[in-house]
């Protein structure tokens, strides 16, 4: 089955800790997303890559970081300068062929965050 | 001004009416619009895009688009308690998606 996994699915997190969040991609999509979600709030990007080694900074980047190394691949760091990081992190894919505008998102199954 | 907006609701319908979530944009270049649903403590997932003005219809769901207005809306016949969920608008601008805060949608037994 093609999709997007992200995992864990919970993760608690001690002050002072970087953590890790894995998004791994089988759909051979070209552009990857990283998003944060609060409740009551919607979806704020957090950073995004079009391209293998290649990622830019979303509206919230601040406290966090991303690396690229492969196409199905697109790990979130969250690390200790973020503030206030419990909140439900979602990773999104997309294609990038034909035409681009009319390609949807498709989103994992998320992982909820806390700082303990 | 946000890229897009949503009435917050809560939205509260009767099982069998119909359900109507608004949307707005404010990007006229705008070229296509999507409604994804979230169930609580799950991922959003697509149900319904519209590219072109007018009515896309899917089943229960009614996408409507009016570019002059920067108006997109969903209506949901029939609603049905497994309706009962956030619904978000989505409208891509270059290579980003803009989300609204979400629709949240009860629908009573």
């Amino acid at each position: 089955d093609g999709g997007i996994t992200q995992s864990p699915k919970y993760l608690f997190r001690k002050e002072g800790q970087n953590v890790t969040l894995s998004c791994e991609q089988n759909l051979n999509h070209d552009a990857m997303y990283w998003y944060r979600q609060d409740p009551g709030q919607g979806l704020r990007l957090i950073y995004y890559s079009q391209i293998v080694n290649d990622f830019q900074k979303g509206d919230i980047a601040e406290g966090y970081s991303v690396s690229r190394e492969k196409k199905e691949s697109f790990p979130l760091t969250v690390t200790s300068a973020q503030k206030n990081p419990t909140a439900f992190y979602l990773c999104a894919s997309r294609w990038s062929g034909g035409e681009y505008s009319y390609n949807e998102q498709f989103f994992g199954p998320g992982t909820r965050l806390t700082v303990l | 001004q946000k890229e897009v907006e949503q009435n917050s609701g809560p939205l509260s319908v009767p099982e069998g009416a119909i359900a109507s979530l608004n949307c707005t944009y404010s990007d006229r270049g705008s070229q296509s619009f999507f409604w994804y649903r979230q169930y609580s403590g799950k991922s959003p997932e697509l149900i319904m895009s519209i590219y072109s003005n007018g009515d896309k219809e899917d089943g229960r769901f009614t996408a409507q688009l009016n570019k002059a207005s920067q108006y997109v809306s969903l209506l949901i016949r029939d609603s049905q308690p497994s309706d009962s969920a956030t619904y978000l608008c989505a409208v891509p601008t270059g290579n980003q998606f803009y989300f609204g805060t979400g629709t949240s949608l009860t629908v009573i037994p």
